[in-house]
């Protein structure tokens, strides 16, 4: 069974500066997507990015960015020139990428890192 | 604004109320999931239903029923719960999976924080 570890329960930045957000996952499929999803403290859980498996190419919007080691299954979020909107809880999620049923439908999740963002 | 839309936004009940939570996706979406979001827990998974149908139920109370009447509107019914059963409640929704869809992210809607007494 796949599982995704976020490892930082909680993490700071100041203001303007850049933090990066560990996640590792575990899995013996070579075909899947990630994602990071943040959930500030409204509640609404919003996708800030996310990666497929097969891409090398490491994903990018705006001022999110991810690491990708897919031999390592590591899959980190870097926030640069941080804002004060950033503060948030942020989770990692796994889905698979098989066809049938139940494998693509579900998300595993992280236990999320809840950053603060310091003026 | 994503689309999808969640009430009531907190809820407390007795143990021996009935109650539902209504979600409602305005994105043209064809499936739609409940999660339970627990302190110190990832998110659990508790229903999918996908063009209407129920296809995923994992292993959840029957205490809690959910209703899909149509591809735009969610209900989980609620009955005699526990305190423990107190959460935040998450919908989503999502394209249907498919062999041809590369999207696979879930848009989820503000929640319904549930308090059992």
């Amino acid at each position: 069974a796949q599982t995704v570890t976020q490892s930082q329960p909680e993490m700071s930045v100041q203001e303007a500066e850049t933090v990066t957000l560990s996640c590792t996952y575990d899995t013996s499929e070579s075909d899947y997507y990630l994602f990071w999803y943040k959930q500030p403290p409204s509640r609404q859980m919003i996708l800030v990015i996310r990666q497929e498996a097969y891409k090398q190419q490491n994903a990018t919007e705006n001022r999110f960015s991810v690491n990708f080691q897919k031999a390592a299954k590591s899959f980190s979020l870097k926030i640069s020139d941080s804002q004060l909107g950033d503060a948030a809880m942020y989770f990692c999620a796994y889905r698979s990428a098989l066809i049938g049923a139940g494998n693509n439908r579900k998300l595993i999740w992280g236990l999320g890192t809840s950053l603060a963002v310091n003026p | 604004e994503t689309g999808v839309t969640q009430t009531p936004r907190h809820l407390v009940m007795g143990m021996t109320n009935k109650k539902s939570l209504k979600c409602e996706q305005h994105l043209g979406h064809n499936a739609m999931y409940w999660y339970k979001q627990s302190a110190k827990k990832p998110l659990e998974l508790m229903f999918v239903y996908s063009l209407e149908e129920r296809v995923e139920n994992n292993s959840v109370p029957s205490r809690f029923s959910p209703e899909c009447p149509n591809s735009s509107h969610l209900f989980l019914h609620l009955h005699t719960l526990q305190p423990e059963d107190s959460a935040l409640y998450l919908c989503a929704s999502g394209p249907r999976c498919s062999a041809g869809g590369l999207n696979y992210e879930q848009y989820f809607g503000p929640g319904t924080r549930l308090t059992v007494t």
